[in-house]
């Protein structure tokens, strides 16, 4: 079935670092591809998204692109902050996204001052 | 900006019991869906919801679960007879079901089965 995995944590980076968490997918069709964010003590929130092959998707400094050619949709941020530090999650849903979202096992990312 | 709520934000029950996890999604969005993150482990699907019927279940939703939008704004998930492994943050989520292929996600609810 569909699957996602993601770079094991923690990443632990200083303030101003170069982030990059890297995210691969195996789907039968063409899905879209989705970075959930979760700060500690709160639910899921969209960072960003791409729904088809080549799309950035970009929010607050963070981008990926859809890499149909290499089955990746890797995370990266130029400068990370100590807000930033947080579970970043990759997920997959197929078929116009309306479907379930599978998700990768997250990746802890803790900011240093 | 509009966003999904869930009530409570911390349940406690004895294994056995039922529980009654409620979620009040954003109010135009059509579908709806359970997820949920068993401490230090992956967001987990586990059912969606639309039209008035669920349109795809996982393994995880068996029997003991059951889902209802009984009055056009809440959500429920119910656990019939909590056991100790149904320990776990339950977020409920919805999508608009249009171009943007997002679906928002409530704070959560935690459950701790005793």
């Amino acid at each position: 079935g569909d699957s996602v995995t993601q770079m094991e944590g923690p990443v632990t980076l200083s303030e101003e670092a170069f982030l990059t968490i890297n995210c691969t997918y195996t789907a039968t069709g063409y899905p879209s591809l989705f970075w959930y964010v979760q700060y500690p003590g709160e639910g899921l929130q969209l960072l960003l998204k791409a729904t088809k092959a080549d799309d950035k998707g970009s929010n607050k400094g963070f981008e990926a692109t859809y890499r149909k050619e290499t089955t990746s949709f890797h995370l990266e941020k130029g400068s990370v902050q100590v807000s930033d530090s947080a579970v970043y999650f990759c997920a997959l849903s197929e078929r116009g996204g309306y479907n379930k979202l599978i998700f990768g096992a997250g990746t802890r990312l803790a900011v240093h001052p | 900006e509009p966003e999904v709520t869930q009530t409570p934000s911390h349940q406690v029950t004895q294994m056995g019991q039922e529980v009654i996890l409620r979620c009040v999604p954003i109010s135009n969005h059509l579908y709806f869906y359970w997820y949920r993150q068993i401490l230090g482990q992956k967001v987990e699907f586990l059912v969606s919801f639309y039209n008035n019927e669920i349109s795809e279940k996982s393994e995880i939703f068996d029997d003991q679960f059951s889902v209802e939008r009984p009055d056009g704004s809440n959500f429920t998930l119910k656990i019939r007879s909590t056991k100790l492994e149904d320990s776990a943050m339950y977020f409920c989520a919805s999508s608009a079901g249009d171009q943007s292929y997002t679906q928002y996600f409530g704070p959560g609810t935690r459950l701790t089965v005793l």
